[in-house]
């Protein structure tokens, strides 16, 4: 167990749902990221939120809408999405130096949640 | 566009093989290289992170070495297990950047 869990686990919708992925870190880090990770492709960085701010954006389409209402939750909503939408989508988090501080920034993941748009 | 390439993409050996595999990255602006082990249906394990050149870590039969000014760094598995089947994946991290991912070396074990 890393300490980040996220649930669902695996998710079917249709390209008119709504749903929302959900990320819960217990190990005290002050920051959370979405990844997607496509068939062969490497990690794909979506979203970061440090100190429950967001603060990178990888042009990702805004079907994809993230909320970070604390330090310890993350949230992926998902609206209107499209077949090409289907992937594992990775939540992680680490603990970011501080100012005038260091820090490697390991990220701990959670286990996924695999998304099948149809 | 940053970009980390590992190899092989794909590798079997027999239990009891040693193993090793690349990852390659920008050499300048290095800060960081991490190491993650990911088993199927499993949550990406950090092995190691390595910062200086020459760095050495072990864990185990795992150890890693790292080369900053050539840009490369080699992931070692001495006396492979079945339970070392996973995807190894490597990220590289320039100061103050983002971890740009590398797209894995999926390593099977048989017994």
């Amino acid at each position: 167990e890393t300490g980040v869990t996220q649930t669902p686990r695996h998710l079917v919708m249709g390209m008119t749902n709504k749903k929302s992925l959900k990320c819960e870190q217990h190990l005290g880090h002050n920051a959370m990221y979405w990844y997607k990770q496509s068939a062969k492709k490497p990690l794909e960085l979506m979203f970061v939120y440090s100190l429950e701010e967001r603060v990178e954006n990888n042009s990702v389409p805004s079907r994809f809408s993230p909320e970070c209402p604390n330090s310890s939750h993350l949230f992926l909503h998902l609206h209107t999405l499209q077949p090409e939408d289907s992937a594992l989508y990775l939540c992680a988090s680490s603990q970011k130096g501080t100012a005038g501080g260091t820090s490697t920034d390991t990220q701990y993941f959670g286990p996924g949640t695999r998304l099948t748009v149809l | 566009i940053l970009n980390v390439e590992q190899s092989p993409q794909s590798l079997h050996v027999q239990e009891g093989d040693s193993t090793n595999f690349t990852c390659s990255f920008p050499s300048s602006n290095f800060y960081a290289l991490h190491w993650y082990r990911w088993e199927t249906a499993k949550s990406p394990e950090a092995l190691f992170v390595m910062t200086l050149n020459g760095d050495e870590k072990k864990k185990g039969r795992i150890s890693a070495t790292l080369n900053t000014k050539e840009g490369y760094s080699y992931l070692y598995i001495k006396g492979s297990q079945p339970e070392d089947s996973a995807t190894y994946l490597c990220a590289f991290r320039e100061y103050g950047n983002k971890l740009v991912f590398g797209a894995g070396t999926i390593l099977r074990v048989k017994s």
